[in-house]
């Protein structure tokens, strides 16, 4: 067990509205990593983190934003959802970057109606 | 464009049989491979990997097969049994900092008693 929780774990909204993610962590890791993972996709990097406020974007960014004020949190912000944006959402940390395996949340389950 | 493919949505194997996970990559900058296994509604599992100098590696029932000029790699499962009933995900990277991993769409393992 990584210590990593994801909140909410399930959330519906609707379209338009701003819709905001959390991954917290308990072991103090540098680098923390947004997923989606879709059908037919498998899973694909949002955004990741490297340290506190350092930040870059992944494959699939757009349409999202990141924060990480402290070192346990990583914040993912749909400024305003869209349907398309209807996915499971997976949290990730890395124990260090370079070759290592990172260890995955529970996951978000959003529904944009 | 989906660097890395995993050709079958699906595969059902007998209990005691092998099972055979197939994986392909088109970046040649890939030189670190992992897969990953995945429950319903729980984030996806580390389960073995391997980098490019090697060409196997063994943990218990599973082995992982690289074929770097093939860019082919294979997840043996034996002896196959029912709690391996999963989907299954192929994930490379690069040697970088952040360890961006690229995940297949995924194999989904049923294991039959």
């Amino acid at each position: 067990d990584a210590g990593i929780t994801q909140s909410p774990r399930h959330k519906v909204t609707e379209t338009g509205t701003p819709v905001t993610l959390r991954c917290h962590q308990t072991e103090n890791h540098r680098y923390m990593y947004w997923y989606r993972q879709d059908p037919g996709h498998g899973l694909r990097l949002i955004h990741y983190s490297y340290g506190v406020k350092d930040t870059d974007k992944g494959e699939v960014s757009d349409g999202y934003s990141v924060s990480r004020s402290k070192t346990e949190d990583f914040l993912l912000t749909l400024e305003s959802a869209t349907s398309s944006q209807t996915s499971v959402y997976f949290c990730a940390i890395s124990t260090s970057g370079g070759h290592n395996e990172q260890f995955f949340g529970p996951g978000t389950r959003l529904t944009v109606l | 464009d989906q660097q890395v493919k995993q050709n079958s949505p699906s595969l059902s194997v007998q209990e005691g049989r092998i099972s055979i996970l197939n994986c392909d990559y088109t970046n040649s900058m890939f030189d670190y491979f992992l897969w990953y296994k995945k429950y319903p509604a729980e984030g996806p599992t580390f389960l073995i990997s391997i980098s490019s100098i090697k060409d196997k590696n063994e943990d218990g029932r599973f082995t992982v097969f690289l074929n770097k000029s093939a860019k082919h790699l294979s997840l043996h499962i034996v002896p196959s049994q029912p709690g391996d009933s999963a989907v299954y995900f192929c994930a490379a990277s690069e040697e970088t900092g952040a360890n961006n991993l690229f995940f297949g769409t995924g194999t989904r393992l049923t294991v039959i008693p």
